[in-house]
């Protein structure tokens, strides 16, 4: 099956400070998700780009289909930020079928 | 719209003792799916309903756990014995009809939050 891997880990930032997340899938994809579990447990949709770039307001999301990898960009961090970020995918040629999450990444916003 | 919906968002329980989440699934999505993370670790497949039709239950710990999908509208999972490494979040997601790329976004609903004592 398809391999999401995520980095980093584990992200400390001081409000205001801006922070890049990595996602790469080992396999061509046609279902990419980002999503944000916030401290209640939650699981927030955020982007879904296969492809391309997107922007909502502060976040903003590319996905580089070709070279298996997606970026998710937070500008102007805030502490509501804070929780942890995922990135799921969903090889090709699986349509309707499950997403494979990957490990997430905690980020931390200090005030 | 509305989006998919879980109830309950919390439920405390005693080890041995039985818990139904339930799921709907935004209206006309044909597929549901179920997730969970345990643990603090990764978010991980259950099943994925088509319809009232289960797809794939490949993800499904055990047989102390059953998903049903009467009518293929809203789903349940029930949980019998409940055990202490059942603990997590567990969360459901919908998609509609699949065959075309701009649908296979799933669409998660905020999770039932499970611990078990």
């Amino acid at each position: 099956g398809i391999q999401v891997e995520q980095s980093p880990p584990d992200l400390i930032l001081q409000e205001g400070a801006n922070s890049t997340l990595r996602c790469n899938f080992s396999d061509s994809v046609n279902n990419l998700q980002w999503f944000h579990q916030n401290p209640w447990g939650q699981l927030i949709n955020l982007f879904y780009i296969p492809s391309g770039t997107k922007q909502n307001g502060r976040l903003s999301a590319t996905t580089v289909a070709t070279e298996r990898y997606s970026l998710l960009y937070i500008s102007s961090s805030q502490t509501t930020d804070s929780g942890v970020y995922f990135c799921a995918a969903q090889r090709t040629y699986s349509s309707a079928s499950k997403i494979i999450f990957g490990s997430g990444t905690r980020l931390s916003i200090r005030p | 719209e509305a989006g998919v919906t879980q109830f309950p968002s919390h439920s405390v329980i005693e080890k041995g003792q039985t818990v139904t989440l339930r799921c709907d699934p935004i209206s006309g999505h044909d597929n549901l799916y179920w997730y969970r993370r345990v643990m603090g670790k990764e978010i991980k497949f259950l099943l994925h309903f088509v319809k009232e039709s289960k797809q794939d239950e490949s993800g499904m710990p055990n047989n102390r756990f059953l998903a049903e999908r009467t009518g293929g509208t809203y789903s349940t999972l029930k949980v019998q014995p409940a055990e202490l490494e059942d603990s997590g979040v567990y969360f459901c997601a919908s998609s509609p009809v699949g065959g075309m790329s701009s649908y296979n976004e799933q669409f998660f609903g905020p999770g039932t939050r499970l611990t078990v004592l």
